[in-house]
């Protein structure tokens, strides 16, 4: 079974502070995936990742930034928090069939619930 | 615009009455179309991939059927642990990365 594991389950941090969401995988997957999610908006890419040091924005990748070092490990950065950053925090990662090209799912992390006040 | 449209929002039903979940989509080139269970404080748990027209995929109670527009998610004689948000989402040949999600489905199961 693929695991996705989050640092941690719940955050509390202050407006301002650095908070860095950490997130491994032990699936060798290529792709990585950092995902918010709020009530009434559903999932939302903020980045994500197709290699190591490779990254690319999402849909709303304001205020954060990402670092991908090794291929397991993904982490999300918020350079300087704020309370409009309060959400539920989703790691994902896939991998990328070169056999058969097809489509392949996400696997997700059980999340990181942030709270910035 | 690449899109992905689920109904109800909401849906409850009675233990055993059977029902159907609808994923609706627009996207320039289907090249699967994912179904998840996500559970209150969790993150999405992956159910089924379908590729295209006509494939079908079932596992226990569900069963996922795909059209060129559409998924159902069929619910058979469900049981309250059946309750959960089912989040169905796309990705186009387009773009192999980005995958388009729906707003759920909030399925609760009474005894």
């Amino acid at each position: 079974d693929v695991k996705v594991t989050q640092s941690s389950r719940y955050l509390v941090k202050r407006t301002g502070e650095k908070v860095f969401l950490e997130c491994v995988q032990d699936m060798d997957h290529e792709n990585m995936f950092w995902y918010r999610q709020d009530p009434g908006l559903g999932l939302r890419l903020i980045y994500f990742s197709y290699d190591v040091k490779m990254k690319e924005k999402g849909d709303i990748p304001e205020g954060y930034s990402v670092s991908r070092e090794k291929k397991e490990r993904f982490s999300l950065i918020l350079e300087s928090a704020s309370t409009n950053q309060t959400s539920m925090y989703l790691c994902a990662s896939s991998f990328f069939s070169v056999v058969d090209n097809r489509a392949q799912p996400q696997h997700f992390g059980d999340g990181t619930r942030l709270s910035i006040l | 615009e690449d899109q992905v449209t689920q109904s109800p929002e909401a849906l409850r039903l009675q233990e055993g009455e059977s029902s159907s979940l609808n994923c609706s989509y627009t996207v320039s080139g289907l090249r699967g179309l994912f179904w998840y269970r996500q559970d209150p404080g969790k993150g999405p748990e992956f159910l089924f991939t379908l590729y295209s027209a006509g494939e079908e995929k079932e596992k226990e109670r569900l069963k996922a059927t795909l059209t060129k527009k559409e998924s159902f998610l069929h619910i058979t004689a469900p049981k309250p642990e059946d309750s959960a948000t089912y989040l169905c989402a796309v990705q186009a040949n387009r773009n192999f990365n980005k995958f388009y999600f729906g707003s759920g489905t909030k399925l609760n199961v009474k005894p």
